[in-house]
Parts: structure tokens; C-alpha cells; sequence
């Protein structure tokens, strides 16, 4: 079935330690995001790349980091991470001013 | 940047009444705009957006009106079913050289009681 997938799904992790979370489209959609959900602060961008090779930074880009080594994946990562980092990750993928399609989710839990 | 800010955050109605949602936007180049839904646990949905040529959209129970001068739109649900109940996001972008970033609203929690 052609869409989104992410992994993990779900991760606990130790404050200090480095994650990054898979993101792969089989749509060879051109742009791809990252956004992050909290309760009561919607969807946030985090990091965008609207084509292989190209990224971009969005509303929230610290202690983030994305690659864009071609058009399927685009992986985030955090570095060292802390507990502000806890949230439901979404990655999303479009194709020019198309819909914008979303993955099942990243929950991390930072403690 | 654009700033999205969506209203009510919290909206309770009763099964058959309507239902509505608003959203205001700060870029004035913003060009698209689309409303998303999001079932407890699942992904965001897109149910219907609009451009910023046209003023009025609608599909079956569900409408968008657009205002680009007082720079706000809102979703109007029509008729609500327990089944609507759920979030529902605004976003907001600016289309130019192929590409844009969508920006989303803070999200509104939309409870229909039977």
C-alpha cells in the first residue's frame, strides 16, 4: 500500500542520548516535513525539504537535525535529547501543491 | 513568517446542530488553504481545503468560506453526526516556485453528543 511509513513507532529514551526517527514515502512525492504535535499547540514544523538534496528549517528547529539524501527518506535527528523533546512526531510528504499526506506518528518519550 | 491562530480551541454541540470553526492568518501572500481531522490516535486527515481565488467551498455537509482581505476563513459542519467528533486542524500557506510550508493552527477539539 503506497503512503508514508515511520519508525518507531513508539521509543522511550534517556535524556543525553542521540535518536533519530525513519521517515520513507513511496509516493516520489518532491517535498517532505517533519512536524511535531503537543496538546494544545497543534502541529509544528519542525524541519522541511522540498526536494532530494535540499532541506530547510521551520518553526522549530533546535535540536533538530534532517538529510535529504534522496526522494523517499528523510530522517530526523536528535542529537542529545531532552525531555522538551517528548512529543508525537509526524512526517509529511506532498507532491507540488497537492495534499499534503501525513505517516502514522512517532510518539517519544524523553526522560 | 505566517502565524495561524484558530478558535474555539474546545467546541461541544449537540447531534444535528452545526458546527464552527475559524481561523486567522498574518502572511497576506498566503494562497492555500486546507482543513485537516484527526480521530483520536490516527493521522491528520485532509477533508477540504480552498485557494485564495475562490471564496466558497463546499463538500456535502462540510464548507469553507475564505475572507483574504480580513485575512480569516472558517470550517462550517453542517448537520453534525457523533462521527465528527474529533480535532480539526486550520493551515495555512504561501505557494510560490513550486514549493510552500503548510502552518497549522493550534487545533480544535470538536465533541458532537448524540
Amino acid at each position: 500500500i503506497a503512503g508514508i511509513t515511520q519508525a518507531p513507532t513508539s521509543q522511550i529514551l534517556a535524556a543525553g542520548r542521540r535518536m533519530t526517527l525513519r521517515c520513507t514515502q513511496d509516493m516520489r512525492h518532491n517535498a517532505m516535513y517533519w512536524y511535531r504535535q503537543d496538546l494544545g499547540l497543534g502541529l509544528r514544523l519542525i524541519h522541511y525539504s522540498n526536494t532530494a538534496g535540499t532541506t530547510g528549517k521551520g518553526e522549530v528547529p533546535d535540536g533538530y537535525s534532517v538529510s535529504r539524501a534522496n526522494t523517499d527518506d528523510f530522517p530526523l535527528t536528535l542529537a542529545s535529547a531532552v525531555p522538551s523533546q517528548t512529543s508525537v512526531y509526524f512526517c509529511a510528504s506532498r507532491q507540488g501543491d497537492g495534499e499534503l499526506f501525513f505517516g502514522e506518528g512517532s510518539r517519544l518519550t524523553v526522560l | 513568517g505566517e502565524n495561524v491562530e484558530q478558535h474555539p480551541s474546545t467546541l461541544s454541540v449537540q447531534e444535528g446542530d452545526s458546527a464552527v470553526i475559524k481561523c486567522t492568518y498574518s502572511d497576506s501572500a498566503s494562497n492555500y488553504f486546507p482543513w485537516y481531522k484527526q480521530e483520536l490516535g490516527k493521522r491528520p486527515q485532509l477533508i477540504i481545503d480552498i485557494r485564495s481565488n475562490v471564496g466558497e467551498k463546499k463538500d456535502q455537509r462540510i464548507a469553507v468560506t475564505l475572507n483574504k482581505t480580513a485575512k480569516h476563513f472558517s470550517l462550517h459542519i453542517t448537520e453534525t453526526q457523533p462521527e465528527d467528533s474529533a480535532v480539526y486542524f486550520c493551515a495555512a500557506a504561501e505557494f510560490s516556485g513550486g514549493y510552500n510550508k503548510l502552518i497549522f493552527g493550534a487545533g480544535t477539539r470538536l465533541a458532537v453528543h448524540p
